[in-house]
């Protein structure tokens, strides 16, 4: 079983509205946990990086929560752009041996 | 600085070939990390290195695949003899310092690999 779960798979969203990407993991101890955002053709980029004492932080329109007591993470798109459009992948990092764990992605489509 | 440079872009090569990726990291990172893409495995860390010493290999496929870092501006990946499960994107990324654990990777464009 991966030791991280993205959901949704996909979602297609109209440009303006917010939406949110989840990301629930098992990987115990953890170190910290990041989201990168990954555009067609392109290297993943880092958006936010959290370690298991923080709760929020933020990249402009991108704002990530961190919950480690249920072991769940959350990426909010605000006031989504056509340039929003990729995949949004949630990586964590296990505590001690700094192995990572990957997430296979939330694809986002954002439409005129 | 330009960023991570991977090459070649692209590659298609025929079952059992030798292929070699090649990466040059940013410079004065002291980290640099092999990846491999596919839509069905997602984001796979096949290797990384630390100061040019292989640190983690655990995600190393199999022998066919292996990787070196002979200086601090130079890592390569080869796959020998390459089978057509191969086909994936391959990345390489560089980090300043991993162990910070506020520490970002920079990944270069990939390298797409087809093998026939």
């Amino acid at each position: 079983k991966n030791q991280v779960e993205q959901s949704p798979q996909s979602l297609i969203i109209l440009e303006g509205k917010n939406c949110t990407l989840q990301c629930n993991y098992t990987v115990s101890p953890f170190s910290n946990l990041r989201w990168y955002k990954q555009d067609t053709g392109r290297g993943p980029v880092s958006l936010t990086i959290m370690t298991f004492s923080e709760n929020t932080k933020s990249n402009g329109r991108y704002t990530a929560t961190l919950d480690a007591d249920t072991k769940q993470s959350s990426l909010h798109i605000t006031a989504s752009q056509l340039s929003d459009s990729a995949s949004y992948i949630c990586v964590v990092t296990h505590y001690g041996n700094n192995r990572l764990a990957f997430g296979k992605g939330n694809q986002v489509v954002v439409i005129p | 600085d330009a960023g991570v440079i991977q090459s070649p872009r692209h590659e298609v090569t025929e079952m059992g070939q030798e292929v070699t990726l090649r990466c040059k990291p940013i410079s004065g990172h002291d980290y640099l990390f092999w990846y491999r893409q596919t839509m069905m495995r997602g984001l796979e860390l096949l290797i990384y290195f630390n100061n040019n010493v292989p640190i983690d290999d655990s995600g190393m496929p199999e022998d066919r695949f292996s990787a070196k870092m002979p200086n601090a501006s130079f890592s390569t990946l080869k796959i020998q003899p390459s089978e057509p499960r191969d086909s994936a994107v391959y990345f390489c990324a560089s980090s300043l310092d991993w162990d910070s654990p506020q520490e970002t990777q920079y990944f270069g464009p990939g390298t797409r690999l087809l093998v026939l």
